[in-house]
């Protein structure tokens, strides 16, 4: 069974200022897809970013962009220029390619200082 | 909207009761899916459809708990002889399956906040 383990509870960061949130994972499988995604308080999950492990170059959406080290099964997560508005938790999610269900960690709640 | 809507947001019960959730994805999703979520932690799986078809089941789903899809659209989440361990956040999303090997994003409602006094 595929694990996700995020081992930061909670992290900070000053407005403007660039944090980074780590990420592992356990699986067998060679082929599957990498989610990080964003809760704020009281509002529904969206997707912040995803990564396909069968692609090397690390993908970049906007401010958000990851470091995915496949053989180490590694999957942070850098939010540069961070602003008030991400603040929230975020969650690293798992999925096969051939599975419907996707696995979460347990969440780092982010907090940005202005 | 069009996003994934849930009914209702909160839903507080007594210990033993049974309580009912509706999830309504969206438009054209075939797949839709059922995830709890307790308090410091991340979503959990419970089950997903494609179609009215229920593909798979978590061992978490016990024989109190039954999902139903019966005309693939709309699901219900029904929880019989509610425990006050059932207390959660129960949440629902939907993608759309495109019957090939390929990403499909999962969208997420704002889910039912369950309360077992």
């Amino acid at each position: 069974a595929q694990t996700v383990t995020q081992s930061q509870p909670e992290m900070s960061v000053q407005e403007a200022e660039t944090v980074t949130l780590s990420c592992t994972y356990d699986t067998s499988e060679s082929d599957y897809y990498l989610f990080w995604y964003k809760q704020p308080p009281s509002r529904q999950m969206i997707l912040v970013i995803r990564q396909e492990a069968y692609k090397q170059q690390n993908a970049t959406e906007n401010r958000f962009s990851v470091n995915f080290q496949k053989a180490a099964k590694s999957f942070s997560l850098k939010i540069s220029d961070s602003q008030l508005g991400d603040a929230a938790m975020y969650f690293c999610a798992y999925r096969s390619t051939n599975a419907g269900k996707s696995t979460f960690g347990d969440g780092t709640t982010l907090t940005v200082k202005p | 909207d069009t996003g994934v809507s849930q009914n209702p947001r909160h839903k507080i019960t007594k210990r033993g009761q049974n309580v009912t959730f509706r999830c309504d994805p969206i438009s054209e999703h075939n797949r839709l899916y059922w995830y709890r979520q307790t308090l410091g932690q991340g979503p959990e799986f419970l089950t997903y459809f494609q179609n009215e078809a229920q593909l798979e089941k978590s061992r978490l789903l016990s024989d109190r708990f039954s999902a139903e899809r019966p005309k693939g659209s709309f699901s219900t989440l029904e929880i019989q002889r509610t425990e006050q361990g059932d207390s959660a956040m129960y949440l629902c999303a939907s993608s759309r399956d495109r019957g090939q090997r390929g990403y499909n994003e999962q969208f997420f409602g704002p889910g039912t906040r369950l309360t077992v006094l």
